[in-house]
């Protein structure tokens, strides 16, 4: 079984330039997590779909990121414009998406982004 | 105020030695618990989950809960050198939507 994809693995851009990230979850997976990993913290949800429904982005900054999952698939992440503090591993992970608490996270490579 | 607290380490064992790593969290109704490997460079992935009072045990790790106190922990037993990662504990509240909160993970050094 194939696991969750990202694309690109690595990304150096400049500030105030922008940002997009690909994922592919697991087939069948219907919940999609955006993640930001800054080096030595532990992961920090962005965003959660549910399908093509977003279920929780309280902690998107919603001014410069923004995300999309059409046709409940493939996943977009998107930083405009980035700032020096958005360098961090982007983390996109998968789940069934079953009901209750047995949903189990599978984490794809992640992209590293670096803001020069 | 965290939700999700862990001793960020490093935690230096020998091998063959049993590491202890310890997870509190903040949020009473909290009703799933994951304990993940991190090597450095790489994604997290599933160790062990536990979703009920007590241990449970796989293979070499064992995981504990005790709700009562908030905490969780993950026992590795005969540890190897290549058990050296972040371990990562991650906590689903209720409240419909099961948000996964990570802690920020603890760095465990198994040496020869």
């Amino acid at each position: 079984e194939a696991g969750v994809a990202q694309s690109p693995r690595y990304k150096i851009i400049e500030k105030r330039q922008s940002v997009a990230f690909w994922c592919n979850p697991i087939s069948g997976h219907a919940t999609l997590y955006w993640y930001q990993q800054i080096l030595g913290q532990g992961p920090k949800l962005l965003i959660q779909f549910q399908n093509n429904g977003v279920v929780d982005d309280s902690q998107l900054p919603k001014d410069r990121f923004s995300a999309e999952r059409l046709k409940g698939v493939d996943s977009t992440l998107k930083i405009q414009p980035a700032k020096l503090e958005d360098s961090a591993v982007y983390l996109c992970a998968s789940s069934l998406g079953l009901a209750g608490r047995t949903d189990t996270q599978y984490f794809g490579p992640g992209t590293r982004l670096t803001v020069l | 105020q965290k939700e999700v607290e862990q001793n960020s380490g490093p935690l230096s064992v020998p091998e063959g030695a049993i590491a202890s790593l310890n997870c509190t969290y903040s949020d009473r109704v909290s009703q799933s618990f994951f304990w993940y490997r991190q090597y450095s460079g790489k994604s997290p992935e599933l160790i062990m989950s536990i979703y009920s009072n007590g241990d449970k045990e796989d293979g070499r790790f064992t995981a504990q809960l005790n709700k009562a106190s908030q905490y969780v922990s993950l026992l590795i037993r005969d540890s190897q050198p290549s058990d050296s990662a972040t371990y990562l504990c991650a906590v689903k509240r209720t409240g419909g939507s099961y948000i996964p909160t990570f802690g920020r993970g603890t760095s465990l050094i198994v040496h020869p």
